[in-house]
């Protein structure tokens, strides 16, 4: 049981150039989401999903793309990068059952720089 | 929205005393605030978590209260050790899919 797994955990690109940073989990969750972390501004949503087939934005969803079309797999898409965009992206993931509900599980992170 | 703040955003203690750090939530409706450690370059990491229907919580050297009346909650760490050094992150939501997170407190604690 690996839990949520991010891949890669470091990148650098060059402004106007695309990536998808990779998330999966094994444990069988129907909720996950994608955070980025900031300097002193915590944790800040950028999408979430409740299971396959659907996606909805969070707090800071400009400029990133999302899609979940397996339970286990919900890549972020970054079309053009901005220098705005450096930061470390977290991946979570949390059942949406009753009992263990809003319990969020965090990846590994990855570090992204945009030059 | 929820909106969570969080106090202060550096505490520095001695070894072996107490460690408070507090957090104010502004939508009525949240029913679960958790707590978050997170080393240096690592994931943040459930420590403890409170439930709207309960207003104090232990698990060792760690606790929370909840007082739902002011919309704040915070955390206690007795004995602290130089292990508990980390930023902690409050958290409070409805759903998953509100939840929203204090600034963080950076904790050192001085051996």
């Amino acid at each position: 049981n690996a839990g949520v797994t991010q891949t890669p955990k470091f990148q650098v690109l060059k402004t106007g150039q695309s990536m998808t940073l990779q998330c999966a989990q094994d444990m069988n969750h129907e909720y996950m989401s994608w955070y980025r972390q900031d300097p002193g501004m915590g944790l800040r949503l950028i999408h979430y999903s409740v299971g396959a087939g659907i996606t909805d934005q969070g707090e800071v969803p400009n400029g990133y793309n999302v899609s979940r079309s397996t339970t286990e797999d919900f890549p972020l898409r970054l079309l053009s990068a901005a220098p705005s965009q450096t930061s470390v992206y977290f991946c979570a993931s949390s059942s949406l059952g009753a009992g263990r509900r809003d319990i969020q599980y965090f990846g590994a992170g990855t570090r992204l720089s945009v030059l | 929205g929820e909106n969570v703040e969080q106090h202060p955003s550096t505490l520095s203690v001695q070894e072996g005393d107490s460690a408070v750090i507090k957090c104010t939530y502004s939508d009525s409706a949240s029913n679960y605030f958790p707590w978050y450690k997170q080393e240096l370059g690592k994931r943040p990491q459930l420590i403890i978590d409170i439930r709207s229907n309960v207003g104090e919580k232990k698990d060792q050297r760690i606790a929370v209260t909840l007082n739902k009346t002011a919309k704040h909650f915070s955390l206690h760490i007795t004995e602290t050790q130089p292990e508990d050094s980390a930023v902690y992150f409050c958290a409070a939501c409805e759903t998953p899919m509100d939840m929203r997170f204090g600034a963080g407190t950076r904790l050192t604690v001085k051996p």
